[in-house]
């Protein structure tokens, strides 16, 4: 069946603008993660979404920093007056819950938005 | 906090020579959850693996194999008879019941030379 999918695949934009970037979890996966891949920090966890609870927004950089899902399926990360430090690579992860534990099976990765600032 | 660490930033070795990669974590959970994923110069992170820590059972897939040892908090992973499509960078992962989202080591990079 088909993967995770994010758009758009790259986006460069001009420091201060804001940006938006979506993904589609794989089907039936109730479970959303961001994470940002950078060369200086490595992969970061950033917000995760289990079905339409609340996140908890703790792990996001900063206040510039918002993420929504809507109907427990697609998520949108916005990432408000960009600043250079944002260059990344967002990727997006779905995976579907343990029956046993509560917890989560094994996260799929999408291919990522790699995101320039100017 | 969980902490998990890949100390070989790189590794290259001659194809069809065996390979292994450290990892190594640290948590006070008493379950958790350990991932391989590997990303190729494609950029996609791709699962490899998952084990529990409560099944320290070592596993073998083809020509890969995972050598969990709680004693040590080691995570290791092996590649047998390295192949050049076997370049990529490998990334070893801590989920916890209690954690959103994964931690993960640095990563090693894995070259395979012809």
């Amino acid at each position: 069946g088909a993967g995770v999918s994010q758009s758009p695949s790259n986006k460069v934009t001009e420091k201060g603008k804001d940006v938006e970037l979506r993904c589609d979890p794989i089907s039936g996966h109730t479970a959303l993660y961001w994470y940002r891949q950078s060369l200086g920090q490595g992969l970061e966890f950033l917000i995760y979404f289990q079905g339409n609870s609340a996140p908890d927004k703790s792990g996001l950089p900063s206040d510039r920093f918002s993420a929504e899902r809507t109907g427990g399926s697609v998520s949108t990360l916005t990432i408000q007056r960009t600043q250079q430090e944002d260059s990344a690579v967002y990727l997006c992860a779905s995976s579907s819950p343990s029956l046993t534990s509560g917890g989560s099976y094994e996260q799929y990765f999408g291919p990522g938005t790699r995101l320039t600032v100017t | 906090a969980q902490k998990v660490t890949q100390a070989q930033t790189e590794i290259s070795v001659v194809e069809k020579e065996d390979v292994t990669l450290d990892c190594v974590y640290e948590t006070r959970d008493t379950t958790y959850y350990l991932f391989w994923y590997k990303q190729p110069p494609s950029g996609e992170l791709v699962f490899l693996i998952r084990r529990n820590s409560f099944d320290e059972q070592n596993e073998i897939s083809g020509r890969y194999s995972w050598n969990f040892q709680k004693s040590t908090s080691s995570f290791n992973f092996t590649i047998t008879a390295s192949q050049v499509v076997d370049s990529a960078v490998y990334f070893c992962a801590w989920w916890g019941d209690f954690a959103d989202g994964l931690t993960f080591g640095k990563g090693t990079h894995l070259i395979i030379q012809p």
